[in-house]
Parts: structure tokens; sequence; C-alpha cells
């Protein structure tokens, strides 16, 4: 079957950086997705990657180990506004994304 | 560019009413739309693909004679919740992909908050 698993909530201090970790297992695997999605808005694109190795884009990093299933999101110097939930989501075989439940980051003074 | 937008962005109706939400691809060619429903605190669920111009594909679960989907062009996508329910009350949010372009990335609409009293 498809599976992806995130963390369930996350906390962690401003100014401070977290890793929000995605293991799946999927029919097919062409490409991986990080969406933020703000409490009643709707997801906004983060990072791809389809390729092993890490992704950089700003505060932002995105890595992916193909072999093991495995993903993170790194985010760097936490802001109060990186409060949200972030989605975790997986292209299979047939191209739909399959996506994780989704991890709830509270971030603190 | 890659703007989707949705409307209406709320609605409140009476129980055993129909809705329609309209998904537009402003800016884009889409020729896969995606229709999904977001019960608050869940993660979202996907409940059926359209392809322009072709019947769509609803997910185990969903009835597809009540969540009527249509996609007869390729900016525009509606989803019309038939005989509303309060529990059909939910964030029901569009997404589309481009055609022609790389990767599978997904462009989100806003969302429609639906109200079913």
């Amino acid at each position: 079957g498809q599976n992806i698993d995130q963390p369930t909530e996350m906390t962690a201090t401003e100014g401070a950086i977290v890793q929000i970790n995605c293991t799946y297992q999927t029919s097919g695997f062409n490409g991986l997705f990080w969406y933020q999605q703000h409490a009643g808005e709707a997801p906004t694109f983060l990072s791809y990657n389809v390729l092993d190795g890490l992704e950089e884009k700003g505060r932002f990093s995105s890595f992916l180990s193909r072999s093991k299933g495995y993903s993170y999101l790194l985010l760097k110097e936490l802001q109060m506004k990186d409060s949200a939930s972030y989605l975790c989501a997986v292209t299979a075989s047939n191209y739909q994304l399959i996506w994780g439940a989704g991890t709830k980051l509270i971030i603190k003074p | 560019g890659a703007v989707v937008s949705q409307h209406p962005s709320w609605v409140i109706c009476k129980s055993g009413t129909s809705v329609k939400i309209e998904c537009r691809s402003l800016d884009f060619q889409a020729t896969t739309m995606f229709w999904y429903r977001q019960f608050p605190k869940q993660s979202l669920m996907l409940m059926a693909t359209s392809n322009e111009g072709s019947k769509a594909t609803y997910e185990q679960g969903v009835e597809k004679d009540k969540f009527l989907i249509n996609h007869a062009s390729l900016t525009l996508s509606t989803l019309t919740v038939t005989s509303a329910h309060p529990e059909d009350s939910s964030f029901y949010i569009c997404s589309a992909r481009e055609a022609d372009r790389d990767y599978n990335e997904q462009f989100f609409g806003p969302g429609t908050r639906l109200t079913v009293l």
C-alpha cells in the first residue's frame, strides 16, 4: 500500500533550527514535495526533490534519500510566521500525489 | 505565474440544496485538476482527479453522484455538491497541474469553506 509518515506535531524556538522528517512507502516514485499550510489556507509549494541530495532555498532546505524512502525539511532561523503545518507529498508511479498527514510546527518566542 | 482561483471563497447553504464551486487556472492551461477536502486538523483528502474533456476519477469512498465534477475546458473545473448535508461542511481545495510541465507540481487554489446548516 501507499504510506507516508511524518510527526504529528513539533515545537521549536524562534531563531532556532528544526528538521521535519518524512518517510514513505509508495508504488513507484516520481518526486517528493514539501508544502506549507497555514490554518484555514490552501497549501503553498516549498520544495521539490527527485534526485538524492540536499536542495537549499533560502532558510528552507529539503533532503531526499530514495534508497531509504526518506526526506527531511530543514528550517533555519525560525520566525513566528513559520508556525504552520508542513505537508510531505510523494508522486507515485501513476503521477498521483500521495499526501502525508502533515506536521504541525509550533514556534515559541 | 501559475495562479489558481476558486469561487466562492466561502458559502453557507441550507441542508438539501446544491452548491457549485469553480476552480480556474488563470495564467496556464491545466490538463488535470484535483479536488481535495480537508476537515479541521486533518490532512488533505483527495476526492477526485479530473482531466479536461473526460470523466473524473473518484477516490474510493467518494460518491460520484453526490460530488459532480465537470472539467469542460483547460482552465475551468467545477465541483457541485448535490443535496448537501451538515456532514459535507468542510474546506474544499482544488489544484491544477500545468500541461507540458516537467514535473508533477500542483498549484492550489485558495480553497472554499462550505458550511451546511
